[in-house]
């Protein structure tokens, strides 16, 4: 099992331009997540998706779209790229174990500039 | 709101000495608690988790933490550090209806000396 891929792994942005990250998961779960990671400020919650079809805003949506058209994969996209989205992204995905609480697996992350 | 707190930025331990990294979460409920490790360049890792039962768990590469609940804190502990557990050590808690939305705290670099 690959467990979570992510695509690309560096990615150089001018402003305004536009991009989507993908994530792939083998592991047949449910819910995916996006994060970014800046220093100081641990992983903040970008969007998430509880389900094929449905995605839902976290801590820090503003400037971000997501999709999940197949279980398998989660896109994040930037429409117009601001240098305040220089981060790092990951994602993750999650199933609900038999004790009743998610237990998440992360990508590799994708280190995003925009210049 | 929940929240989790990271009081130490960055520690640094000689190799062989003992290892506590401290946590602390602000949540209503009764909480899922995570310790995740990143290497450099790399993703998380999960070292140990709790989500009821006995307050002291063990986890992956000789790392243990403990539940208080009267102190609100889940702190990591590993009693002979290695040159290798180098790295980011971030705590979380797991909050909505399931725990599977995440606060992560803002992490606590570990250096090791030779």
């Amino acid at each position: 099992n690959a467990g979570v891929t992510q695509t690309p792994k560096f990615r150089v942005l001018k402003t305004g331009q536009s991009m989507t990250l993908l994530c792939a998961q083998d592991m047949n779960h449910e819910y995916m997540y996006w994060y970014r990671q800046d220093p100081g400020m641990g992983l903040r919650l970008i969007h998430y998706s509880v389900g094929e079809g449905t995605t839902a805003k976290g801590e820090v949506p503003d400037g971000y779209n997501v999709s999940r058209l197949k279980k398998q994969n989660f896109l994040l996209g930037l429409e117009s790229a601001a240098p305040s989205q220089t981060s790092v992204y990951f994602c993750a995905s999650s199933y609900r174990t038999l004790a009743g609480a998610h237990e998440q697996y992360f990508g590799p992350g994708t280190r995003l500039t925009v210049t | 709101a929940q929240s989790v707190t990271q009081p130490d930025i960055h520690i640094t331990v000689s190799e062989g000495a003992s290892l506590e990294l401290r946590c602390n979460y602000s949540y209503g409920a009764t909480p899922y608690l995570f310790w995740y490790v990143q290497s450099p360049g790399q993703g998380l890792q999960l070292l140990l988790k709790y989500f009821s039962g006995d307050t002291l768990v063990q986890g992956i590469k000789g790392f243990e933490a403990e539940f208080k609940r009267s102190q609100s804190s889940f702190n990591l502990r590993k009693p002979s550090v290695h040159w290798s557990d180098a790295a980011e050590y971030f705590c979380a808690v797991g909050a909505g209806n399931y725990g599977q939305n995440f606060v992560f705290g803002p992490g606590t670099r570990l250096s090791v000396l030779p």
